[in-house]
């Protein structure tokens, strides 16, 4: 089974511009969550989606968005970007169920770069 | 709020030795996770725990749960080099589906 895919691996945006990260969750999964992780701040939690729905927030600006199409894969959209939002935004998947233990599947991350 | 804490967050020990890591964590929750992540790397899932009591054991490696402690612990037993990395336990919210994170421990074995 094809584990979790981030596109793109790497990217360098300016100040201002907006970027869209995209993430196909493994086969079966409907359930996709998006991770940031800096060396300063650690790994936090920006936003859950299953069957197209966002369930749960986590504490990041409005510049911050997303989505889930019906086929499970997700999107994610930062706008108006700062220097503060380099990092490595991952991406994991989950069944979302009682015999999967709502364990979650990381892909391989996106690198952003703002400068 | 919940929160997090791993100790220690940096560890460096000789190849052979044991030791273990601490995730505490503040608050009611029903399910914990730890995960391995190496320099540039994503996470790789490495136990999950359900239940109080909980003990599950992968090679040089061994995770337990005491949900009344509020306590995870992950073991190393005569640690190898290969196990370098950093380590992360995470909380899931209950009906929240998020995974609240530690800060990591940062493990260095020298041969």
């Amino acid at each position: 089974k094809a584990g979790v895919t981030q596109t793109p691996r790497y990217l360098i945006k300016t100040r201002g511009q907006q970027v869209t990260l995209s993430c196909s969750p493994i086969s079966g999964h409907r359930s996709v969550s998006w991770y940031q992780q800096t060396p300063g701040q650690g790994l936090q939690f920006l936003f859950e989606y299953f069957s197209e729905t966002q369930r749960n927030k986590g504490n990041f600006p409005g510049r911050f968005s997303g989505r889930q199409f019906s086929n499970s894969r997700s999107e994610m959209n930062v706008s108006t970007l700062e220097l503060g939002d380099s990092a490595l935004y991952l991406c994991a998947s989950s069944p979302r169920s009682q015999s999967s233990s709502y364990e979650q599947y990381f892909g391989p991350g996106t690198r952003l770069t703002v400068t | 709020e919940l929160k997090v804490e791993q100790n220690p967050l940096f560890l460096s020990m000789q190849e052979g030795k044991n030791y273990t890591i601490y995730c505490n964590y503040s608050t009611t929750s029903d399910r914990l996770y730890w995960y391995r992540q190496d320099p540039g790397k994503s996470l790789e899932s490495l136990f999950v725990l359900l239940s109080n009591g909980a003990v599950k054991q992968e090679g040089r490696l061994m995770a337990s749960l005491d949900t009344k402690a509020r306590l995870s612990t992950l073991h190393i037993t005569a640690a190898v080099h290969d196990l370098s990395a950093t380590y992360f336990c995470a909380v899931d919210m209950f009906e929240g589906y998020q995974l609240i994170w530690g800060a990591g421990t940062k493990l260095i074995i020298k041969p």
